[in-house]
């Protein structure tokens, strides 16, 4: 089954600057990679999502690039804020979702 | 609020209760599912429910008992739980599709953050 590894697990960054987030995936057919921003008492929100027939896409501050040759995609944030502080994860599927899996999740920290 | 609602938010339970954890979801989604969320785990697929119907049942003890009455709601039974089964219990909805076209993400209720004593 598919297997996504995700890096760092912490990362804290300075207001103002950039954070990237990467993972991994182990199944070729995956073809669908979302990311969730999870803040503190709540749960996964959908940020972004890209599919395997794009290799870039960006969302105002966030973007996600996807190489699928070297089955890695990124999760980029540019001019952070302390409310970007939270826990983001990765995901890949296939066909259904039936076989969405997930990240271990990397938490971030803005600094003011 | 998300579309998603789990409740209760929190319960604390002993090894010999039974409880139920809801979810409820007015979004048109015809998929459901139960997640587990424990610390420093990724999240784990418990059970998937595509228009009513159990598709998926990843490994899970018998001590938990899904049930899907209609395509809005989704129950977890929890019967005889263990001290390591305290973890968050989270639920999703999706549009379900086939193809890479047609997949969606998840929206997740804010989850059950259960204790078991």
């Amino acid at each position: 089954g598919e297997n996504v590894e995700q890096h760092p697990s912490t990362l804290s960054v300075q207001e103002g600057d950039s954070a990237v987030i990467k993972c991994t995936y182990s199944d070729s057919a995956s073809n669908y990679f979302p990311w969730y921003k999870q803040e503190l008492g709540k749960g996964p929100q959908l940020i972004i999502d890209i599919r395997s027939n794009v290799g870039e896409k960006k969302d105002q501050r966030i973007a996600v690039t996807l190489n699928k040759t070297a089955k890695h995609f990124s999760l980029h944030i540019t001019e952070t804020q302390p409310e970007d502080s939270a826990v983001y994860f990765c995901a890949a599927s296939q066909n259904n979702n039936n076989d969405m899996r997930f990240g271990a999740g990397t938490r971030l920290t803005v600094k003011p | 609020e998300t579309g998603v609602t789990q409740t209760p938010r929190h319960l604390v339970m002993g090894m010999t209760n039974k409880k139920s954890l809801k979810c409820e979801q007015h979004l048109g989604h015809n998929a459901m599912y139960w997640y587990k969320q424990s610390a420093k785990k990724p999240l784990e697929l418990m059970f998937v429910y595509n228009f009513k119907e159990q598709t998926e049942n990843n490994s899970v003890p018998s001590r938990f008992s899904p049930e899907c009455p209609n395509s809005s709601h989704l129950f977890l039974h929890l019967h005889t739980l263990q001290p390591e089964d305290s973890a968050l219990y989270l639920c999703a909805s999706s549009k379900e599709g086939q193809g890479a076209s047609n997949l969606y993400g998840y929206t997740f209720g804010s989850g059950t953050r259960l204790t078991v004593v």
